[in-house]
């Protein structure tokens, strides 16, 4: 596709629930990270694929929260047994290369409300 | 205390201004510098990247790096109101490139 796609764009979950947001990252490209932006802070880091192989999962908050990228393309963030606190945008972004120099683009965001 | 620290504003200047944006950070180690735009309800989008200190510009911006001071800066000549928007700057380190470190986040709100 022409940029990172997300899914989906809006969730409101209750407190208790399990929540899968879906990433189509640019066609080809080998690097794909998740962050978490909350409300008037800049993203942070969760995790970064090269690949199928998930090589920084250092940032995912609890273990709650699992993501995965099977094939090597599309990844899923899945945030088990929901609380008030994971309300945030989710930000899939995603660069052609593994190394320094390579621009990494991102999606427009998973908002979640848990409520 | 926060690795990188970032004025929230919001700032509001006239349109044809030139806007300064800068961030100070912590760690050393940060090697890699970028600036991000972010439009309401959007995802971030790479202005500028620059590797170690010195100048780079690009159109209208002009990013600077000072790694003996630990600031970096964003310059926008010739402000346009669609350059209101939220900037962020972001950095990483060499052994870990791919985990960008972002400040807060300045909002800049460019009047007609």
């Amino acid at each position: 596709g022409a940029g990172v796609s997300q899914s989906p764009r809006y969730k409101v979950a209750k407190r208790g629930q399990d929540v899968a947001l879906r990433c189509d990252p640019i066609s080809g490209h080998v690097s794909l990270f998740w962050y978490q932006q909350a409300l008037g802070q800049g993203p942070e880091f969760l995790t970064y694929f090269q690949n199928e192989a998930q090589l920084d999962k250092s940032g995912l908050p609890s273990d709650r929260f699992f993501a995965e990228r099977p094939e090597g393309s599309v990844s899923t963030l899945k945030i088990q047994r929901t609380q008030q606190e994971d309300s945030a945008v989710y930000l899939c972004a995603s660069a052609s290369g593994a190394g320094s120099g390579n621009t990494i683009y991102f999606g427009e965001g998973s908002w979640l409300t848990v409520v | 205390q926060k690795e990188v620290e970032q004025d929230p504003g919001p700032l509001s200047v006239p349109e044809g201004a030139i806007v300064s944006l800068n961030c100070t950070y912590s760690n050393s180690a940060f090697q890699y510098f970028m600036w991000y735009r972010q439009y309401s309800r959007k995802g971030p989008e790479l202005l500028m990247y620059t590797y170690s200190s010195g100048n780079k510009e690009d159109g209208r911006f002009t990013a600077q790096v000072d790694k003996s001071s630990k600031y970096i800066s964003l310059f926008i000549r010739d402000s346009q109101p669609s350059d209101s928007a939220t900037y962020l700057c972001a950095m990483s380190r060499m052994d870990s490139s791919y985990k960008l470190i972002f400040g807060s986040g300045t909002r800049l709100l460019v009047r007609p």
